[in-house]
């Protein structure tokens, strides 16, 4: 248990659909991270939010739009996927930078 | 243009010796490093860090070390066990953001 929760586990999605990954931290953090793990590639930063607010937006497609509605929770919206996009998604989350940051178990997202 | 960089993809020690995992880095503004480690199908999780003031870290059986002017640090795990067997990720803060290496994955055998 780590405090951060993703939901759903796994997630498969057509191209033209729409839906969403959530995620929910209880830690009282006040910093909440997307991160994307492609096969082979290196963990990527997404999206980075310090107290609500999005302090980075790591040159992500349109495609994929986050939400951090309140500190505790955030959201990645997902439309008009492509197949590459199919990854594990990870949500993390720290009280600032330069703390550690707490994962959750991620999203097994596959695009068909 | 990868800022962190793990150039070992996978490391195999015997159980009981020392396991040494390496991470190079190329901004010097970097200035709070981690390791985490990663089974499949899982969310990474935090091992231990090093501030940029600091030269060593020790908690148990991992060490984390920092030479600055030669931009590298490593993870030391003695004594290696089974179940240290993952994928192991180094990553450094600049300002809000962490960035993460390749990897290494650690398989430890008997």
């Amino acid at each position: 248990e780590t405090g951060v929760t993703q939901t759903p586990r796994h997630l498969v999605m057509g191209m033209t659909n729409k839906k969403s990954l959530k995620c929910e931290q209880h830690l009282g953090h006040n910093a909440m991270y997307w991160y994307k793990q492609s096969a082979k590639k290196p963990l990527e930063l997404m999206f980075v939010y310090s107290l609500e607010e999005r302090v980075e937006n790591n040159s992500v497609p349109s495609r994929f739009s986050p939400e951090c509605p309140n500190s505790s929770h955030l959201f990645l919206h997902l439309h008009t996927l492509q197949p590459e996009d199919s990854a594990l998604y990870l949500c993390a989350s720290s009280q600032f930078s330069n703390t550690e940051a707490f994962f959750g178990q991620g999203t097994r997202l596959t695009v068909v | 243009d990868q800022q962190v960089k793990q150039n070992s993809p996978s490391l195999s020690v015997q159980e009981g010796r020392i396991s040494i995992l390496n991470c190079d880095y190329t901004n010097s503004m970097f200035d709070y490093f981690l390791w985490y480690k990663k089974y499949p199908a899982e969310g990474p999780t935090f091992l231990i860090s090093i501030s940029s003031i600091k030269d060593k870290n020790e908690d148990g059986r991992f060490t984390v070390f920092l030479n600055k002017s030669a931009k590298h640090l490593s993870l030391h795990i003695v004594p290696s066990q089974p179940g240290d067997s993952a994928v192991y990720f180094c990553a450094a803060y600049l300002a809000d953001k962490l960035i993460f290496g390749t990897g290494t994955r650690l398989q430890v055998f008997p």
